[in-house]
């Protein structure tokens, strides 16, 4: 079965730094690869979706990267404020949108 | 507002006790699907619906059922609920174009507590 695994359960960074998170995969090649945040309390929010054969995406201060030889995808946040704290999900579509697996996600803080 | 939402949002009963919870979504979107969230598992794919009067298994359909009779509406139906069906649920939808490139709109879930 698939199995994905979010870098840390917990990542600390300092406000203003790149936070990077990283998102590996074992068992399938996925044709997207979506990212989500979580705040408490609430359902996931959609950020960015990456294709199998996109290398990278970007959305103003977001970055995702897509390797699927590695079967990995990093996240990364540059110039982080604390409002960026929250908790990450990477999805992957299973099945031409039908069936998706999310990952346990990583919980970030963002220190002022 | 395009929403997802979800009734009740808190619910605890007991073991055996049969219960809905309800999802409804105002973005005609035709594809929905109910998760479970558990500490350290992250979100499981429990049922979803491409369509109208269809609907298909996820990771984890044992205990729980679903029915898609309107576009806009996909109850969760617990027959008899057990205690390690206590989790957080979260209903989605997206449209159906495009496959996996459509991004899931989420409620904001449902706290079941079994006992």
């Amino acid at each position: 079965s698939q199995k994905i695994e979010q870098n840390s359960e917990a990542l600390n960074i300092q406000e203003g730094k790149t936070a990077t998170l990283t998102c590996n995969y074992t068992n399938y090649s996925p044709a997207y690869l979506q990212w989500y945040r979580q705040d408490p309390g609430r359902g996931p929010v959609f950020l960015l979706l990456i294709r199998e054969n996109e290398k990278e995406k970007r959305k103003e201060r977001l970055k995702v990267t897509f390797d699927t030889t590695l079967k990995q995808s990093l996240f990364h946040i540059t110039a982080s404020q604390p409002a960026d704290s929250a908790t990450y999900l990477c999805a992957l579509d299973m099945n031409y949108g039908q069936n998706f697996v999310f990952g346990p996600g990583t919980r970030l803080s963002v220190l002022p | 507002e395009a929403q997802v939402t979800q009734n009740p949002r808190y619910l605890i009963t007991v073991t055996g006790k049969k219960l809905t919870v309800t999802c409804s979504q105002n973005m005609n979107h035709e594809y929905m699907s109910w998760y479970r969230q558990d500490p350290g598992l992250g979100l499981r794919q429990i049922y979803y619906s491409m369509n109208v009067e269809v609907t298909d298994k996820g990771d984890v359909p044992e205990g729980y059922k679903v029915s898609r009779k309107e576009k806009r509406n996909f109850p969760l139906i617990l027959e008899s609920p057990s205690p390690n069906q206590t989790s957080l649920y979260f209903c989605a939808s997206k449209g159906a174009g495009g496959g996996g490139s459509q991004p899931q709109h989420f409620g904001d879930g449902t706290r079941l507590s079994i006992l």
